[in-house]
């Protein structure tokens, strides 16, 4: 199974809005709504849910997390960028062959 | 209080053998699908396996197919990774994860590490 397409790194300013894209194919994002992403602060530190199934965010994450999908691609939104943001942030998606894969991850950093 | 604890974890030779353990409580076990993801070190996090609720659908990722199983235990609220034949890119933390999805749960992981 290969990996979904991340961008290595993408940066912002405090307040501004970043976009992170997960690009897959029909084997697996086009296929499915069960894409979800994950953010990892620290090197070490337990990955934590932030958005499942496409553009849904867990009870407790912050509503400037949002998700969205369009064909093989999807893509995790945040607004309002905080220095807290900054991290790694990883991509998922159930496949046809009914397995699981990651994105290859974004470094996200705040200017 | 939903726990997951990783065991088993330590330093093996390549081709040796290893079995992780993940005990679970605070929730009803045997009403969720259970996962391992690992990560390796500087890397980012890999899916490894899925077992359904009663064990019988399971699911690997085609880099262990063949080399580990799955399996669990309601009655002990307990999930197993039996990993044979490892090899040193096998190297990396091993998550126990609820669900992997809305009722998303990770564990702590383990430390796996195949060197000679």
């Amino acid at each position: 199974q290969s990996t979904l397409t991340q961008p290595v790194s993408v940066s912002g300013s405090p307040g501004q809005s970043i976009s992170i894209s997960c690009t897959g194919t029909t084997n697996d994002v086009g296929n499915y709504d069960f894409v979800s992403w994950y953010q990892q602060r620290f090197p070490g530190e337990v990955p934590k849910l932030i958005i499942y199934d496409v553009d849904n965010r867990p009870s407790g994450v912050s509503n400037r997390f949002s998700g969205s999908k369009s064909g093989n691609t999807a893509s995790l939104t945040i607004s309002g960028l905080l220095a807290e943001d900054e991290g790694d942030y990883y991509c998922t998606s159930f496949t046809t062959s009914h397995t699981h894969v990651f994105g290859s991850g974004t470094k996200v950093t705040v200017l | 209080e939903v726990q997951l604890v990783e065991s088993g974890g330590g330093v093996v030779q390549p081709g040796g053998s290893l079995r992780l353990s993940c005990a679970a409580s605070g929730f009803t076990f045997g009403n969720f699908w259970m996962h391992w993801v690992r990560q390796a070190p500087g890397k980012g996090p890999m899916w490894v396996s899925r077992i359904d609720n009663d064990g019988t659908n399971i699911n690997y990722a085609d880099s262990v197919k063949g080399r580990f199983t799955i399996s669990r235990d309601n009655a002990k609220n307990t999930v197993y990774l039996q990993m044979n034949n490892l090899r040193a890119e096998d190297t990396a933390v091993y998550y126990c994860i609820r669900d992997f999805r809305i009722y998303d749960f990770w564990g702590q992981g383990t430390q796996v590490t195949v060197s000679s």
